[in-house]
């Protein structure tokens, strides 16, 4: 299947600052890629949807002034978490597919913990 | 809104016994279902996915899974578990319309294997 890469794969930071976490679909063109959050033990939470060259569209309850995405070309996206706290420590996942219809590749996360 | 349960939080097997994992999606047209596989610490791999034909699905890893409209289920099965299948399974529902779609996905089953 498509490959879809994320750096880091794990990032430690200091509250306040801000963290970049880039994904990249390595062998094909995303023109959807998505962001998600996992805590531990739970489901994945869709965070936001961006399609190359649009905003991104954030889910309910997602700020979209700290979690800045930014989709511009159509291999990758970045998800900026601003200020990070404590609270924003978690498991980010990103996917991306092709076009409408296509599957759904996730990439391997990105564990981000904020001290 | 479309909705997926899945409602063993935990299962527990034996190696070289088979396996069933439960998932019921709620959705007014035809569904179009995916089960996915997440190793510890890991992003998620698509098992299979149903979108139409026939209702017997086989996928990677020896999985299959079958697509019940009556009775809004999407069950997992392998009839020979291995050690290496021990992983959190997640059943996930497309929703949304065209380029819009997104996957809404359960809370996960969360697999162990015994020796």
């Amino acid at each position: 299947g498509a490959v879809v890469s994320q750096h880091p794969s794990w990032v430690i930071c200091k509250s306040g600052t801000s963290v970049k976490i880039e994904c990249r679909s390595l062998d094909f063109q995303a023109t959807t890629m998505f962001w998600y959050r996992q805590f531990p033990k739970q489901s994945l939470m869709l965070m936001a949807t961006s399609n190359e060259g649009s905003k991104a569209t954030y889910e309910q309850g997602v700020e979209k002034d700290k979690f800045l995405i930014n989709h511009a070309s159509l291999t990758l996206s970045t998800l900026t978490v601003t200020s990070a706290h404590p609270e924003d420590s978690s498991f980010y996942i990103c996917s991306a597919r092709a076009s409408a219809w296509e599957t759904q590749y996730f990439g391997p996360g990105t564990r981000l913990l904020v001290l | 809104a479309q909705s997926v349960t899945q409602p063993d939080i935990h299962i527990t097997v034996s190696e070289g016994a088979s396996l069933e994992l439960r998932c019921n999606y709620s959705y007014g047209a035809t569904p179009y279902l995916f089960w996915y596989v997440q190793s510890p610490g890991q992003g998620l791999q698509l098992l299979l996915k149903y979108f139409s034909g026939d209702t017997l699905v086989q996928g990677i890893k020896g999985f299959e899974a079958e697509f019940k409209r009556s009775q809004s289920s999407f069950n997992l099965r392998k009839p020979s578990v291995h050690w290496s299948d021990a992983a959190e399974y997640f059943c996930a529902v497309v929703s949304g319309k065209g380029s819009n779609y997104k996957l809404t996905f359960g809370k996960g089953t969360l697999l162990t294997v015994n020796p």
